[in-house]
């Protein structure tokens, strides 16, 4: 988990409320990943982020929103229009020049809706 | 697009034996292929990666993954299991367009018996 921090660790949210958690990198990498992961489902990428101000949608983007006004900052915004939104989310971060390069992650934030 | 596949959800190994933990990709041209662990309430530990060359791969922690192109398949390995290896172990393959993205599987729960 060294160079990636998340926070909170824990969170709860009432239904319809937006809540945003934090991911910040030190590793000096280019590029950042939000991931859901659900049990038994493995990871599912949300949004990803290979450069400040620019970002994509993954493969589950609806009801999620995120910034890149800083290099060493990916914050994620869980909105009232996700459906289902307790689960454990995780940030990674990578470099994109020269070799394939591993993702490395954070310690992961576990979002409650109660 | 790339894909992996884990069939076991759980592995159960007795302590001191060998363990093997499958996964079987689904590419479009050369894998580039990663294993993954994670203790519970963490975030994804990097163990290694297959890019080219030797089909024997080394990484942390003395597993070591075996990739087959034959056979589309990349299992993790350790010749003697310890009780701290049991975790969840996620396999992924790079997507091909260079934004490295990451595809996981489901993820196989190992169980290191005593």
């Amino acid at each position: 988990d060294g160079g990636i921090t998340q926070s909170p660790k824990y969170l709860f949210r009432k239904e319809g409320q937006n809540v945003t958690l934090s991911c910040e990198q030190n590793l000096n990498h280019d590029a950042m990943y939000w991931y859901r992961q659900d049990p038994g489902q493995g990871l599912r990428l949300i949004y990803y982020s290979q450069i400040v101000n620019d970002f994509q949608k993954g493969d589950i983007a609806e009801g999620y929103s995120v910034s890149r006004e800083k290099k060493e900052s990916f914050p994620l915004t869980v909105t009232s229009a996700q459906k289902n939104p307790t689960a454990f989310y995780l940030c990674a971060s990578s470099k994109l020049a020269g070799a394939v390069n591993e993702q490395f992650f954070g310690p992961g934030t576990r979002l409650t809706v109660l | 697009a790339q894909s992996v596949a884990q069939p076991e959800d759980q592995v159960n190994v007795a302590e001191g034996n060998p363990l093997t933990v499958k996964c079987t990709y689904s590419v479009s041209g050369n894998p580039y292929l990663f294993w993954y662990v994670q203790y519970p309430n963490r975030g994804l530990q990097f163990l290694l990666k297959y890019i080219t060359g030797d089909n024997l791969v080394k990484g942390s922690y003395g597993f070591e993954a075996e990739f087959n192109k034959s056979q589309t398949s990349f299992h993790l390995k350790k010749p003697s299991a310890l009780v701290s290896d049991s975790a969840l172990y996620f396999c992924a393959v790079r997507d091909m367009d260079g934004n490295n993205r990451l595809a996981f599987g489901k993820g196989n729960q190992v169980v290191v018996i005593p």
